[in-house]
């Protein structure tokens, strides 16, 4: 098995609602992060979890809340959010050690529409 | 700091014909290198990276790309383009536990 997997592929939610992205990777990677991507944009980086502890948060708004239950698993979670954060949120996992590490590999996304 | 620069923002080219997708990077430290693909309404896939070793390094589709540490360039190549290639075409440098992309390259394959 060698690829990430998202859910939902859309979401539609009002500005009150919470719901949650969900990502999935059984590689045995132990990196996992978070991307939110605009269109006609490269990804820009929201999160990463190593060893399921939060490394990096790139000053990103508390209404996006990241949580990662284990290993294999990376939640984000979605409250009162704003139509400008419209966008295609991107999840990619990395391989442990050495230079192998360096290297992210993306799921399908979440396109997320922020009404 | 670390940041890439991806040349072009548009290629557009006939089918069967050669292609080079151009990016330079600048880092401080040891440059692990890489070119993404996004097709429409799909997340990125790697497309070839350098970490060590060759310089050049391929994919298998066809493309390839030569890291030249003197010029700070990793220029993305195919021979002959096919129409599936068109997409968007991402160079990016790992560094520190993030990756740093270039802001991306259209490539636009004509019949």
């Amino acid at each position: 098995d060698t690829e990430v997997t998202q859910t939902p592929k859309h979401l539609v939610m009002g500005m009150t609602n919470k719901k949650s992205l969900k990502c999935e990777q059984h590689m045995g990677h132990r990196a996992m992060y978070w991307y939110k991507q605009k269109a006609k944009k490269p990804p820009e980086l929201m999160f990463v979890y190593s060893y399921e502890k939060l490394s990096i948060n790139e000053s990103v708004p508390s209404r996006f809340s990241p949580e990662c239950p284990n290993s294999s698993l990376l939640n984000l979670h979605l409250h009162a959010l704003q139509p400008e954060d419209s966008a295609l949120y991107l999840c990619a996992s990395s391989p442990p050690g050495g230079l192998y590490q360096e290297t992210q590999y993306f799921g399908p996304g979440t396109r997320l529409l922020v009404l | 700091a670390q940041s890439v620069t991806q040349l072009d923002s548009q290629v557009p080219v006939f089918e069967e014909a050669p292609v080079e997708l151009r990016c330079n990077y600048s880092s401080s430290v040891s440059v692990y290198l890489f070119w993404y693909v996004q097709y429409p309404n799909q997340g990125l896939q790697l497309l070839l990276k350098y970490l060590s070793g060759s310089t050049l390094v391929e994919s298998i589709n066809g493309f390839e790309a030569e890291f030249n540490k003197s010029q700070t360039s990793f220029h993305l190549r195919k021979p002959s383009v096919h129409i599936s290639d068109t997409a968007e075409y991402f160079c990016a440098v790992s560094g520190g536990g993030k990756l740093i992309f270039g802001q991306g390259t259209t490539l636009q394959v004509k019949p």
